[in-house]
């Protein structure tokens, strides 16, 4: 079975200082894994994915995640928030077979103080 | 451009009067499927559907019905909307059933 945890449902960070938003996952199958941002009123947009490639991925607008099988994390990063980053986040996990569909964590809704 | 288009964007309806909200994508996609966003809950998924005529329930089933008779479009009908229904729903559509999805930009019903 395939599941999501985020640790945090709310993040509130300085403009200029690192955004850290929390992921654990579950999965009987190796994941997919993917980040998607959810800015107010819009649908969802995908940040980045993890797809057994590479363990470090970049995604759009600086941000990057790292997948820690160890620890069965995939945490989302960005060196320095900016004020447009304020949005709702999603941490999604797949299965890479079997017919499965996207399994969405509760979200992390992320401020960014000026 | 390669886009999720679902319509209305914003419906307010009566207790028991049957409604659809259409989804429609330009994509090709294989895999479409609905969810409902509630605050605290994230996304659970409605149903979904692995090509034309073929479906299946996923998470929260209870109250929606599907179709999709072409590869293109995938409905969502409430044959009688309850309050607990009030939700913003989401279209999605991928290529492959494990793969990135696309959404749409959203359909916020409220159920009164």
């Amino acid at each position: 079975a395939q599941s999501v945890t985020q640790l945090d449902s709310h993040v509130s960070v300085s403009e200029g200082t690192p955004v850290l938003l929390r992921c654990n996952y579950s999965s009987s199958y190796s994941p997919s894994l993917f980040w998607y941002v959810q800015h107010p009123n819009k649908g969802l947009q995908l940040l980045l994915k993890y797809t057994s490639a590479a363990t470090l991925v970049k995604g759009i607008n600086g941000f990057e995640a790292e997948f820690k099988k160890s620890e069965t994390s995939f945490h989302l990063t960005k060196p320095s928030a900016h004020m447009s980053d304020a949005a709702e986040y999603f941490c999604v996990v797949t299965a890479q077979t079997g017919a499965n569909n996207l399994f969405f964590g509760t979200g992390t809704r992320l401020t960014v103080i000026p | 451009e390669a886009q999720v288009t679902q319509n209305p964007r914003y419906l307010i309806t009566v207790t028991g009067k049957k409604l659809t909200v259409t989804c429609s994508q330009n994509m090709n996609h294989e895999y479409m499927s609905w969810y409902r966003q509630d605050p605290g809950l994230g996304l659970r998924q409605i149903y979904y559907s692995m090509n034309v005529e073929v479906t299946d329930k996923g998470d929260v089933p209870e109250g929606y019905k599907v179709s999709r008779k072409e590869k293109r479009n995938f409905p969502l009908i409430l044959e009688s909307p309850s309050p607990n229904q009030t939700s913003l729903y989401f279209c999605a559509s991928s290529f492959l059933i494990n793969t990135e999805a696309f959404f749409g930009q959203g359909t916020r019903l409220t159920v009164v």
